[in-house]
């Protein structure tokens, strides 16, 4: 059973551009969260969703982020006009159901220069 | 409000017990959890403790909750140097949907 899968690795934005991070959940998985860890820090809570559903964004910036679950497909964090204070690692979590467990994919170091 | 408390550092020889310290704010929580984060790597969860228990015992980790001062730890038996990693505990907030994260530990193995 392959673990939660985020690409790409590494990314690398000017200012200004826009950035797609894509998370595909374990199998079986229906709920995915998204969290930014900055560089020195721990993990925030960003988004949390379940297909074609946005269920709490209390975390997500209210500008320039934007997060989807669709039904077929994977996760996407959505960045527009990036600024050079969204360098950080952007992790996905998913779960079977609500709670406890929440598995971590790699992670998506994004860079802006 | 939501704010999870980690000392920054803690160094330990090879064979010993480490102990990581955590305190919490939401005593709300469900769950509390423990991960391990590598360097360059995501997070691993290596266990967690339901907050009506006391302690949890998986092989060589250890969790002891104490829910009145809102303190858990994780307790690390024959310490190892594959265990040098950052250790975040997290506390479930928001009915468990999302996790409050502590800055992290790093944990310093020497031989």
């Amino acid at each position: 059973n392959a673990g939660v899968m985020q690409n790409p690795r590494h990314l690398v934005r000017r200012r200004g551009q826009e950035a797609r991070l894509r998370c595909s959940p374990m199998k079986g998985h229906s709920h995915v969260y998204w969290y930014r860890q900055l560089p020195e820090e721990g993990l925030k809570f960003m988004v949390y969703l379940q297909k074609e559903n946005i269920i709490d964004e209390s975390g997500m910036p209210k500008e320039r982020f934007s997060a989807e679950f669709p039904k077929e497909g994977p996760s996407i964090l959505r960045i527009q006009q990036v600024v050079r204070g969204d360098s950080a690692a952007y992790f996905c979590a998913s779960s079977p159901r609500q709670g406890p467990e929440q598995y971590f994919g790699p992670g998506t170091r994004l860079t802006v220069t | 409000g939501e704010d999870v408390e980690q000392s920054l550092f803690l160094s330990v020889r090879e064979g010993d017990s480490s102990v990581i310290n955590c305190t919490y704010t939401d005593s709300s929580s469900t769950y509390l959890y423990w991960y391990k984060q590598e360097p360059g790597a995501g997070l691993q969860l290596l266990t967690y403790i339901f907050s009506n228990m006391d302690m949890k015992q998986d092989q060589r980790l250890t969790v002891l909750l104490n829910k009145k001062d809102k303190h858990l730890s994780l307790r690390i038996a024959d310490t190892q140097t594959g265990d040098s990693a950052i250790y975040f505990c997290a506390e479930d907030t928001g009915g468990g949907n999302k996790l409050t994260f502590g800055t992290g530990t790093q944990l310093k193995v020497e031989l």
